[in-house]
């Protein structure tokens, strides 16, 4: 079955600068890599995701990229701010498939 | 709000009892699904729904564990026998045909 593996667990910046975190995964078949933000005692919110027919999907401040050969995706956050403090999730899965399989998280703390 | 609804946000139960969780889809979902999250880790998925029909169920739904779907609209988690064990954030998710799962806030279950 999938195996999804992120890193770094634990990612320490200063505001206004950039983020990355990044996973692999090891199902050829997977092609549909979201990414959830997850503050305490919340649930995961769905904040971009990329589908294995694009390399690269922006949305504002946040970008995603996608190597289908290497089997890795990765989130980069520019200008980060405070709010962005919190716990990122990558994940993967088939098109149509059933389920997600979770990388363990990145806690992200944005210094102000 | 027409987000993923769970009731309740917290339980506390003596070990051995019988807890109830419900999820409330966001109603044009036909899937729904249910995760659990365990400290410091990501999402497990434990089983998942296409309409009231239950599709797939992960080895770690032990048969303490039952879902259903009625009607294929909210669906219930119950777990029997409560065990320490069990104690983790179940997550409940939807999502439409090819679209993007969105999640609950979940509901945090403490056996104590």
């Amino acid at each position: 079955g999938e195996n999804v593996e992120q890193h770094p667990s634990t990612l320490s910046v200063q505001e206004g600068d950039s983020a990355v975190i990044k996973c692999t995964y090891s199902d050829s078949a997977s092609n549909y890599f979201p990414w959830y933000k997850q503050e305490l005692g919340k649930g995961p919110q769905l904040i971009i995701d990329i589908r294995s027919n694009v390399g690269e999907k922006k949305d504002q401040r946040i970008a995603v990229t996608l190597n289908k050969t290497a089997k890795h995706f990765s989130l980069h956050i520019t200008e980060t701010q405070p709010e962005d403090s919190a716990v990122y999730f990558c994940a993967a899965r088939e098109e149509y498939g059933n389920k997600l399989v979770f990388g363990a998280g990145t806690i992200l703390r944005v210094k102000s | 709000d027409t987000g993923v609804s769970q009731d309740p946000r917290h339980k506390i139960t003596k070990r051995g009892q019988n807890v109830t969780f419900r999820c409330d889809p966001i109603s044009e979902h036909n899937r729904l699904y249910w995760y659990r999250q365990t400290l410091g880790q990501g999402p497990e998925f434990l089983t998942y729904f296409q309409n009231e029909a239950q599709l797939e169920k992960s080895r770690l739904l032990s048969d303490r564990f039952s879902a259903e779907r009625p009607k294929g609209s909210f669906s219930t988690l119950e777990i029997q026998r409560t065990e320490q064990g069990d104690s983790a954030m179940y997550l409940c998710a939807s999502s439409g045909v090819s679209t993007e799962a969105f999640f609950g806030q979940g509901t945090r279950l403490t056996v104590v």
